[in-house]
């Protein structure tokens, strides 16, 4: 399953299957970016994070990739389960402390 | 368990109600946030203090009153809120000057103001 972003708050996949979650960022000046999940009831955690000078990052079943060229992340997640299901949130810094996180977008996931 | 805890975990006010949340963090850092996250909007950034002192303050109405007594407690005061005002109130920390820092959240207080 594969969604837009903001464009798209929900997606759903079953389980087992792959996930995409993407997002789009705004300022090309942006060089470190970090992908949160919050589960129901619970603050964001964090997931995986990548710095404008890689492409992509693996982690434990998840993979964020960067594209600088339009300014697109993607996290997936691999063999996604149920207690996957959250909402993921993209962040970017701008050279600040200050994190700017996007909307969200709600991952269902069903048997 | 990230070492921020947040308390009440629940909170609901009368307009003319005056209540704090409370947030600490165990993790050693020196910055701490408040958090607004309402539905289907980005989480929205209240306040920022790095070692004490107030270093951001994002256009919040006085009606919100932070207070940061040392690097691992932070405080926000509320009264006179408004209906608006309801939604989940997340604090974070994080250590300032490190190369790729990140926020650790509490679990965050849900407010309903009637």
């Amino acid at each position: 399953g594969e969604s837009v972003g903001l464009h798209l708050p929900t997606l759903s996949v079953q389980e087992g299957d792959n996930s995409i979650i993407n997002c789009a960022y705004s300022n090309s000046a942006s060089d470190y970016f970090i992908w949160y999940k919050q589960e129901s009831g619970k603050g964001p955690q964090f997931i995986i994070d990548i710095r404008s000078n890689m492409d992509k990052r693996q982690g434990q079943r998840v993979t964020v990739l960067l594209n600088k060229t339009v300014k697109h992340l993607s996290l997936q997640i691999a063999a996604t389960q149920p207690g996957d299901s959250a909402v993921y949130f993209c962040a970017e810094n701008k050279g600040t402390d200050k994190l700017i996180f996007g909307t969200g977008t709600r991952l269902q996931v069903f048997p | 368990e990230t070492g921020v805890t947040q308390t009440p975990r629940h909170l609901v006010m009368g307009m003319t109600n005056k209540k704090s949340l409370k947030c600490e963090q165990h993790l050693g850092h020196n910055a701490m946030y408040w958090y607004k996250q309402s539905a289907k909007k980005p989480l929205e950034l209240m306040f920022v203090y790095n070692f004490k002192e107030q270093t951001e303050n994002n256009s919040v109405p006085s009606r919100f009153s932070p207070e940061c007594p040392n690097s691992s407690h932070l405080f926000l005061h509320l009264h006179t809120l408004q209906p608006e005002d309801s939604a989940l109130y997340l604090c974070a920390s994080s250590q300032p000057g490190q190369t790729n820092e990140k926020l650790f959240f509490g679990s965050g207080t849900q407010l309903s103001v009637l």
